[in-house]
């Protein structure tokens, strides 16, 4: 069964910084393009990042770029989001999604972890 | 900066048929911005329906299909069940590496 499954998430004061990280299981996680979404408390979906299968690519909405860096370790099957600077409007629980192929949409989550940024 | 748009709530009766658009505030959308839709019901991770326009993901009924209508994405429902009251995002690829979800359909089945 193909899964993703998040973690690293918990309360953090304003300014500080989190590392996520996202573990694949099920597929040969090497050969897909990974994103990470987020969705605020009432909110809806927001895309943040995406990584391509060997690192090579990498984007990044307005809203995290300069402060969220993401990054994977193929022989580990991971993928992680650094997260620094982090401030209230960052709450939110973050998943962790796989894309079919490049741009195509996202055909796996990870259950979410939840980021609480209050001081 | 476009904004990619959803109907905020729709509605329909049991067994039903609906459609759910996604737009952009400039622009047509096309099979180059590969629409894609999901389902989200409170406290659960999305569930992917629909990539690349109309592919169903895996496990996905038929009643649910995708396509481009006019100068829209469209998600149709076919023979609504009281399960599929959910919210229903779309994202669209931009170009240039960036993804952009609309804000969401809030459907009601009754």
């Amino acid at each position: 069964e193909e899964q993703l499954v998040e973690s690293g998430g918990g309360l953090v004061q304003p300014g500080g910084s989190l590392r996520l990280s996202c573990e694949g299981s099920g597929f040969t996680f090497s050969s897909y393009g990974l994103n990470w979404v987020r969705q605020a408390p009432g909110k809806g979906l927001e895309w943040l990042t995406y990584i391509s299968s060997g690192s090579s690519t990498i984007f990044y909405a307005d809203s995290v770029k300069g402060r969220f860096t993401i990054s994977r370790d193929n022989a580990k099957n991971s993928l992680y989001l650094q997260m620094n600077s982090l401030r209230d409007e960052d709450t939110a629980v973050y998943y962790c999604a796989r894309e079919y192929n490049y741009g195509s949409g996202f055909n796996y989550w990870g259950q979410g972890t939840l980021v609480t940024v209050s001081s | 900066q476009t904004v990619v748009t959803q109907e905020p709530s729709l509605s329909v009766s049991p067994g039903g048929t609906v459609t759910l658009t996604c737009g952009l505030s400039s622009g047509s959308v096309s099979t180059r911005n590969y629409p894609s839709w999901y389902q989200q019901t409170p406290g659960q991770a999305p569930r992917t329906l629909i990539y690349t326009t109309n592919t169903r993901s895996t496990g996905v009924p038929d009643r649910f299909s995708g396509s481009i209508f006019g100068n829209k994405a469209a998600l149709t429902i076919r023979g609504a069940q009281a399960d599929d009251e959910s919210v229903y995002y779309c994202v669209l690829y931009m170009g240039s590496g960036i993804r952009v979800f609309g804000g969401g359909t809030r459907l009601t089945v009754l």
